[in-house]
């Protein structure tokens, strides 16, 4: 039972660097949506996805890039690392109908220095 | 836009007893649906209960259940028979089309 399954779990990156965080579901869900939390504020949806080739932005899609070309893979890019963007990112999947729980992944601790 | 508001930052609760966590939100949808996760300190994300704002009734799951007040937009958790294992974060959460709002979280702390 893999679920959502991210990685890396852990990565430290400098000022400017880019880097993509994976993200797999083996559960065939058509919806994909990435997530950071911060200290004291939950989480906030960065991107979301509805089925493959399509993707939206969500509360605070800035700095951050999207595609969705299988239903199985949603990875998220950041092309120029900033501080600002030091956060646990998690990916989540869910299927069709909005009462339907998200699964998430594990999540990523992302330090940029 | 969606909003969520949970005022507790910290609640404490002896073992075996019970407490609630507020939560309030705010939408101007007509069709959405509200949700509590638990965060332990694995990080993982933990579906706890969930509630159709169309329905009336309120969820229960086993020992956790809501008190879901439409017309105040309040969405309370309440853990009856509190466990250790139910020491947390727990985040309130609102969705309305593909757009969901967590609110910052309540740390719960369960006493021996």
């Amino acid at each position: 039972n893999a679920g959502v399954t991210q990685t890396p779990k852990f990565q430290v990156l400098k000022t400017g660097q880019s880097m993509t965080l994976q993200c797999a579901q083996d559960m065939n869900h058509e919806y994909m949506s990435w997530y950071r939390q911060d200290p004291g504020m939950g989480l906030r949806l960065i991107h979301y996805s509805v089925g493959a080739g399509i993707t939206d932005q969500g509360e605070v899609p800035n700095g951050y890039n999207v595609s969705r070309s299988t239903t199985e893979d949603f990875p998220l890019r950041l092309l120029s690392a900033a501080p600002s963007q030091t956060s646990v990112y998690f990916c989540a999947s869910r299927s069709t109908g909005y009462n339907q729980p998200q699964h998430f992944g594990d999540g990523t601790r992302l330090s940029i220095l | 836009a969606q909003t969520v508001t949970q005022s507790q930052p910290e609640m404490s609760v002896q073992e075996a007893e019970t407490v609630t966590l507020s939560c309030t939100y705010d939408t101007s949808e007509s069709d959405y649906y509200l949700f509590w996760y638990k965060q332990p300190p694995s990080r993982q994300m933990i579906l706890v209960i969930r509630q159709e704002a169309y329905k009336q009734q309120n969820a229960t799951e086993n020992r956790f259940s809501v008190n879901f007040q439409k017309a105040a937009k309040s969405f309370s958790l309440k853990i009856s028979d509190s466990q250790l294992g139910d020491a947390a974060m727990y985040f309130c959460a609102s969705r309305a089309d593909n757009d969901m709002r967590f609110g910052a979280g309540t740390r719960l702390t369960v006493k021996p």
